[in-house]
């Protein structure tokens, strides 16, 4: 069974940094897509980011560009988020998700990590 | 304000019929097949629809989606209690080279 975990969540100040991670077993991680997808308390989702099988190939949304980063590394199967100069507005349940290429559907998703920008 | 429009709210008795809509614009939804997620409280999305009408194996075929020009939508029937839920529309975008979704709409089952 498919399984993410995300990691790194937590409290920082606006202005501030985070590196969120997700951790992916039971399935072939270096073949799939991966995306950040974002819910503000009480709020829709919001795509993040999502980044290629290689990691060649990454694309963010217009709200994070320039502010955060997504890469991986295959071989711990593991997806990162760098998030820089945070805001408020980013205050959010994170969730990595699977999919088989950049406009398949989100087949899996973790039970993602919070992040809360506040002073 | 979301990319893609859906009603907040819909309602419906047991075993009732329901559909809920998402509209979108040509740059997704026009272009691009929908996909519908099931939220329950505290929990992450999980998909329940792809590719406009396609379910996944564990999806009952009580749940369908269709696609027409630039709107969606799903359809619910022999609604269960256990059908309450958030559900929420998401489509491919060209002109943001990645993912919208919709707000989401809050099904209550009376």
């Amino acid at each position: 069974q498919v399984q993410l975990v995300e990691s790194g969540g937590g409290l920082v100040r606006p202005g501030g940094s985070l590196r969120l991670s997700c951790t992916a077993s039971h399935f072939s991680f270096s073949d799939s897509y991966m995306s950040w997808i974002r819910q503000a308390p009480g709020g829709g989702l919001e795509w993040v980011s999502f980044i290629g099988s290689s990691g060649l190939y990454t694309s963010s949304a217009d709200s994070v560009k320039g502010r955060f980063t997504t890469s991986r590394d295959n071989a711990k199967n593991s997806l990162y988020l760098d998030m820089t100069s945070l805001r408020a507005e980013d205050t959010a349940v994170y969730y990595c998700a699977r999919h088989e290429l950049e406009n398949d559907p989100f087949e899996a998703w973790g039970q993602g990590t919070m992040v809360t920008v506040s002073s | 304000q979301s990319a893609l429009t859906q009603p907040p709210s819909v309602s419906g008795t047991p075993g009732q019929r329901v559909t809920i809509s998402c509209s979108g614009s040509s740059s997704n939804i026009g272009d691009n097949p929908v996909n519908w997620y099931k939220q329950l409280p505290r929990t992450p999305p999980t998909l329940l629809i792809y590719t406009d009408y396609r379910r996944p194996s564990l999806v009952p075929d009580r749940f369908s989606g269709s696609r027409s020009g630039t709107s969606a939508s799903l359809a619910i029937s022999g609604l269960e209690s256990d059908d309450e839920a958030t559900y929420f529309c998401g489509a491919w975008d060209v002109s943001v080279n990645g993912w919208v979704f919709g707000g989401g709409t809050r099904l209550t089952v009376l």
